[in-house]
């Protein structure tokens, strides 16, 4: 079965600093991955997806995620964190079996940008 | 904005009640997603609708049923409500729905209280 997890439910960095949010994922076949954003009282916002190809993925809004096949690891980085970041992130992998493609989404991480 | 409509935003409603939640997808998708998000279960796919043909179920209810219209949009209906059912319910779509590289766009969601 497809999931993924995000370890830290809250991660809080200081404005300006970098910021990594974590999400390590367990498929079977080729892992696709995608990162979500969602502000508060608003849908889901695509920000980048892995396929294949080079291991960093650069997505919306300055963020990029370094896929890591040894590791089972899609980390989203930024390397200069900004207020207007602060946001619940989701990450999500496809469905690899012939029923459906729908997305397993992690638990969520809360991110704070501290000014 | 992905282009993405849902109707109503919010939704208020008494127990044992039934409800009908309205998605439009982006223009040229075929494929229209429901997700429910909730603070104990987190966000999970419910089912897939790809030009009007069921595609996949996931953790959806007998008491909640959708479909797809020729026009593309989908209605979600959920009914004999219970408190439980209180939650935020999202759609998204896509251009197929078949690729699993596909991505998916969500809505601002419907948030349904049930009292």
């Amino acid at each position: 079965a497809q999931s993924v997890a995000q370890p830290e439910d809250q991660v809080n960095v200081a404005e300006g600093n970098p910021l990594t949010v974590k999400c390590t994922y367990s498929v079977s076949g080729n892992p696709y991955l995608f990162w979500y954003v969602q502000y508060p009282n608003r849908g889901l916002q695509f920000l980048l997806k892995y396929i294949t190809g080079d291991n960093l993925v650069k997505g919306s809004y300055g963020f990029e995620a370094e896929f890591n096949k040894s590791q089972t690891s899609f980390h989203l980085k930024k390397p200069s964190a900004l207020v207007s970041d602060s946001a619940l992130y989701f990450c999500a992998v496809r469905d690899n079996t012939n029923t459906g493609n729908q997305f397993y989404f992690g638990t969520g991480t809360s991110l704070t940008v501290i000014p | 904005d992905s282009g993405v409509t849902q109707t109503p935003k919010h939704l208020i409603t008494a127990t044992g009640q039934r409800v009908t939640l309205r998605c439009s997808p982006r223009s040229g998708d075929l494929s229209v997603y429901w997700y429910q998000q909730s603070l104990d279960q987190g966000l999970q796919f419910l089912i897939q609708y790809y030009n009007g043909e069921e595609r996949a179920k996931g953790n959806i209810l007998e008491r909640f049923s959708a479909q797809q219209f020729p026009d593309l949009h989908s209605e979600l209906n959920l009914s004999s409500l219970e408190l439980g059912d209180s939650a935020l319910y999202f759609c998204a779509s896509s251009v197929q729905g078949l690729a699993r590289t596909d991505t998916q766009y969500f809505g601002p969601g419907t948030r349904l209280t049930v009292l």
